[in-house]
């Protein structure tokens, strides 16, 4: 089962920032966050993960809070492109044969 | 380039036949995965290969048969489909050390 909840579905205004919250309060401390979107009839994509600290990419930003029990996606500029379903996953780090379990995520609507 | 490439996209068929979805990555990763996403949404595992090795089987029905001839193939074999076979399955791999899983652009069955 997986051990975040997030909020079933949000709104966003084109270029504005869009913020998706995740909870994940029994979170362990070899445990990572990761961010995975799916847009409409393709496969999931990875976005950004980290442990604690703040992380930044091309993508999108992560702030995890300082208990770490929860966390939140900001794609700063979002675009109708970034319509999608956006899926919060903890994970041991660098277990890359281990599968990823999903939740039911939270389906984004960016609107012109 | 495509990463992880999935044939046929579409599959239509009888119940009670037998058909297989191949699955290629060209990442040279050493674990792949099949996950089944179901009419309502939810992504679950089924399998995890890990350099040829199955080392995942998610209470699988044994009439889903994953084969992996070498580390860049897993093809998915299902006998005697039944209507509740009928979902969207995703190939993925990885690599052990890192973190992002890449995912195949997903094969629609249908079973009638």
């Amino acid at each position: 089962d997986a051990k975040t909840t997030q909020p079933t579905s949000m709104d966003c205004a084109e270029g504005r920032a869009a913020n998706l919250p995740c909870n994940h309060s029994t979170i362990s401390g070899n445990e990572y966050v990761y961010w995975y979107r799916q847009i409409h009839s393709q496969g999931p994509q990875y976005i950004i993960h980290g442990l604690k600290n703040n992380e930044t990419n091309e993508m999108a930003s992560l702030i995890i809070t300082e208990d770490r029990k929860s966390s939140t996606l900001i794609l700063p500029h979002a675009t109708l492109r970034d319509t999608a379903v956006y899926y919060c996953i903890v994970r041991v780090a660098n277990s890359g044969n281990t599968p990823l379990v999903f939740g039911k995520g939270t389906r984004l609507s960016v609107i012109a | 380039d495509t990463a992880v490439s999935q044939t046929p996209k579409y599959l239509v068929t009888q119940m009670g036949n037998d058909k297989s979805i191949k699955c290629e990555q060209n990442l040279g990763h050493d674990t792949m995965y099949w996950y089944k996403q179901d009419s309502k949404k939810f992504l679950k595992i089924m399998f995890s290969y890990n350099n040829k090795e199955l080392i995942i089987n998610e209470t699988v029905p044994n009439r889903f048969s994953p084969k992996s001839p070498d580390k860049a193939h897993l093809n998915l074999h299902i006998n005697s489909l039944e209507l509740g076979d009928s979902a969207v399955y995703f190939c993925a791999s990885s690599q052990v050390q890192n973190n992002e899983q890449f995912f195949g652009p997903g094969t629609r069955l249908t079973v009638l």
